[in-house]
């Protein structure tokens, strides 16, 4: 496609549930990088992606965010066992390589939790 | 620690009038500096990157770096009811394996009054 692709766009997940979000970058994009925004807040770093190499992960805030790129392009960030305070909208962003290149933002996957 | 500090605003300027966003950071080591705006719902969006001191224009934007004493700041010029969003400003720091990720800061609320 022709920008970043994130799904869902919108979930409402119940305290406890595990959920996974979807990001598939610009094409022949190697890095790929997840951030949490909460409301009101700029975007939180939470992992990088070269390839299917995680060359980051210091941003994940506990061991149950988990995520992964097996094939160095589609990624998928799962939280397991959703707390209130995981609501944010986690955006997904591509760049042909990391430093000093521009980085795409997809529109973000809206997580509520209930 | 990385830190990225701006005023959260809201900053309203009158249409047609400059206004000026401004961003100090913690990190020496930091080596590009970017200006993203992001409107209410949607993904933050690219408009200046600024990789040496000075300025850089682009139409009605000018970057400005000073590293000396680690600030960057972003002028729109003749500035339009349609700029109204959040600015906000990024950082990237490299290190031995690439890029690090950006760094945000948690954005300017710009209000252009008609």
């Amino acid at each position: 496609g022709a920008g970043v692709s994130q799904s869902p766009r919108y979930k409402v997940a119940k305290r406890g549930q595990d959920v996974a979000l979807r990001c598939d970058p610009i094409s022949g994009h190697v890095s790929l990088f997840w951030y949490q925004q909460a409301l009101g807040q700029g975007p939180e770093f939470l992992t990088y992606f070269q390839n299917e190499a995680q060359l980051d992960k210091s941003g994940l805030p506990s061991d149950r965010f988990f995520a992964e790129r097996p094939e160095g392009s589609v990624s998928t960030l799962k939280i397991q066992r959703t707390q209130q305070e995981d609501s944010a909208v986690y955006l997904c962003a591509s760049s042909y390589t990391g430093a000093g290149n521009t980085i795409y933002f997809g529109e973000g996957s809206w997580l509520t939790v209930v | 620690q990385k830190e990225v500090e701006q005023n959260s605003g809201p900053l309203s300027v009158p249409e047609g009038a400059i206004a000026s966003l401004n961003c100090t950071y913690s990190d020496r080591g930091s080596q590009s500096f970017f200006w993203y705006r992001q409107y209410s719902g949607k993904s933050p969006e690219l408009i200046m990157s600024i990789y040496s001191n000075g300025d850089k224009e682009d139409g009605r934007f000018t970057a400005q770096l000073n590293k000396a004493s680690q600030y960057v700041s972003l002028l729109i010029r003749d500035s339009q009811p349609s700029d109204s969003a959040t600015y906000l400003c990024a950082v990237e720091v490299y290190s031995g394996g690439g890029a690090d990720g950006l760094t945000f800061g948690k954005g300017t609320h710009l209000i252009i009054q008609p």
